[in-house]
């Protein structure tokens, strides 16, 4: 079980858009930057969202990322059956001292 | 373009270490963390550890008594140890840029453990 939580499925239609929520505590989310990365069937982790809610070169302005006290949240709009896939966010634990992640959302494009 | 590669042995005895080699190209390993992060098949990732290029490392807690990470700067690589292994180590095991944001990951290299 994860310290990080996160739905493990949410769904949606083409062209709509979806919430991926992550929720820890104080220790976490709570007083640290949070990312958010995407993987692709068979493919390693790609980077979508860093410090809450920066977005590297080349990830389009679909993906956004907001946090609000111990909670993240992940948006994705205009979906496109490309976006399916699994989900992680990732923030440091200061109580633990470890890098946590959460147990992943698997996006369905429907 | 900063591109790594995982390279080692794909199956390891249980009780052996499992060593893992990761090979920086398109750029310096100095002035950088890096991490090694693993996935059990149909599992969530979980965060090995980290080491700067001066040496510095942290572990995860959980793993901490068994797992060694060291760098090679003349070679651009850093290497991943675990020691005493069992099946519960069985995973795809990447290598990736960054210490709490990994922004470049290697393509992960599945790592056995069995008899």
């Amino acid at each position: 079980q994860s310290v990080l939580t996160q739905p493990p499925s949410v769904s949606a239609a083409p062209g709509q858009k979806v919430s991926i929520s992550c929720s820890g505590s104080s220790s976490n989310i709570g007083n640290n930057y949070v990312s958010w990365y995407q993987q692709l069937p068979g493919t390693a982790p790609k980077l979508l969202i860093y410090d809450d809610n920066k977005r590297p070169s080349g990830i389009p302005d679909r993906f956004s990322g907001s946090k609000s006290g111990t909670s993240a949240t992940l948006g994705i709009t205009g979906l496109q059956t490309g976006d399916e896939a699994d989900y992680y966010c990732g923030t440091w634990d200061s109580s633990l001292s470890a890098l946590l992640f959460g147990g992943g959302t698997k996006l369905t494009v429907l | 373009q900063v591109q790594l590669q995982e390279s080692g042995p794909g199956l390891v005895k249980p009780s052996e270490t499992l060593s893992l080699t990761c090979t920086v190209s398109g750029g310096s390993i100095s002035n950088y963390y890096w991490s090694w992060i693993r996935q059990p098949p149909g599992k969530a990732l979980e965060w090995i550890g980290y080491i700067y290029y001066s040496g510095t490392t942290k572990y995860n807690p959980s793993l901490k008594s068994r797992v060694t990470i060291t760098v090679d700067t003349s070679k651009n690589q850093f290497t991943l140890n675990l020691r005493s292994v069992t099946a519960a180590d069985t995973a795809v095991y990447y290598c990736a840029k960054g210490s709490y944001t990994e922004d470049y990951w290697g393509q992960g290299t599945l790592a056995t453990v069995s008899s």
